[in-house]
């Protein structure tokens, strides 16, 4: 079945830095690639997501980077702040299974430093 | 209305018990999950409906039963569940299945003692 890699598990940057998280999959087919943020005892929420036709997608300060050769992809966040501390998935669907049944990465917890 | 509503939102049951939880949408969305969470884990998939219909079964142990009476409402009945079972269950929805973006409720802490 699909394996999805997380890394790093956790993540410390300075606020205003940079943070990037990447993530690799086994599956060549696997065409969706969306990214959950979930906040200390909140729900998950999808925070950008990618399909395999593009290479990068850019929402303010979030971006995801698709490299279909190498099976990864990254996500960017730039100028961070305090109420970017969370836990991060990315998730991509098996083989022929479309997004209804994701298998999520094991997660970065961020943390932002003031 | 944008959210997805779980209820209860704490739920203590010892092995022998029968339980429910109730998971409630109305944005029209036609596809419904259930996923376990444990502490410092992602989401796994138990169940998926589709159109009130069972799509997906992820070889969940008979003591998890789903059921969808209608295209708003999802239930998760719990029977002789086990201490290992104790986790966080969310509930999602999406329009339909292969759509994308994945809306959570808040989820319901499990404790089995």
């Amino acid at each position: 079945g699909e394996n999805v890699e997380q890394h790093p598990s956790t993540l410390s940057v300075q606020e205003g830095d940079s943070a990037v998280i990447k993530c690799t999959y086994s599956d060549s087919a696997s065409n969706y690639f969306p990214w959950y943020k979930q906040e200390l005892g909140k729900r998950p929420q999808l925070i950008i997501d990618i399909r395999s036709n593009v290479g990068e997608k850019k929402d303010q300060r979030i971006a995801v980077t698709l490299n279909k050769t190498a099976k990864h992809f990254s996500l960017h966040i730039t100028e961070t702040q305090p109420e970017d501390s969370a836990v991060y998935f990315c998730a991509t669907p098996p083989r022929g299974q479309g997004a209804q049944k994701l298998v999520f990465g094991q997660g970065t917890r961020l943390t932002i430093n003031p | 209305d944008t959210e997805v509503t779980q209820t209860p939102k704490h739920l203590v049951m010892g092995m022998t018990n029968k339980k429910s939880l109730k998971c409630e949408q109305h944005m029209g969305h036609r596809a419904m999950y259930w996923y376990k969470q444990k502490a410092k884990k992602p989401p796994e998939l138990m169940f998926v409906y589709s159109y009130e219909k069972l799509s997906i079964n992820e070889s969940v142990p008979s003591r998890f039963s789903p059921e969808c009476p209608n295209s708003s409402l999802l239930n998760l009945h719990l029977h002789a569940l086990q201490p290992e079972d104790s986790a966080l269950y969310l509930c999602a929805s999406s329009q339909r299945l292969n759509t994308g973006e994945l809306f959570f409720g808040e989820g319901s802490r499990l404790t089995v003692l």
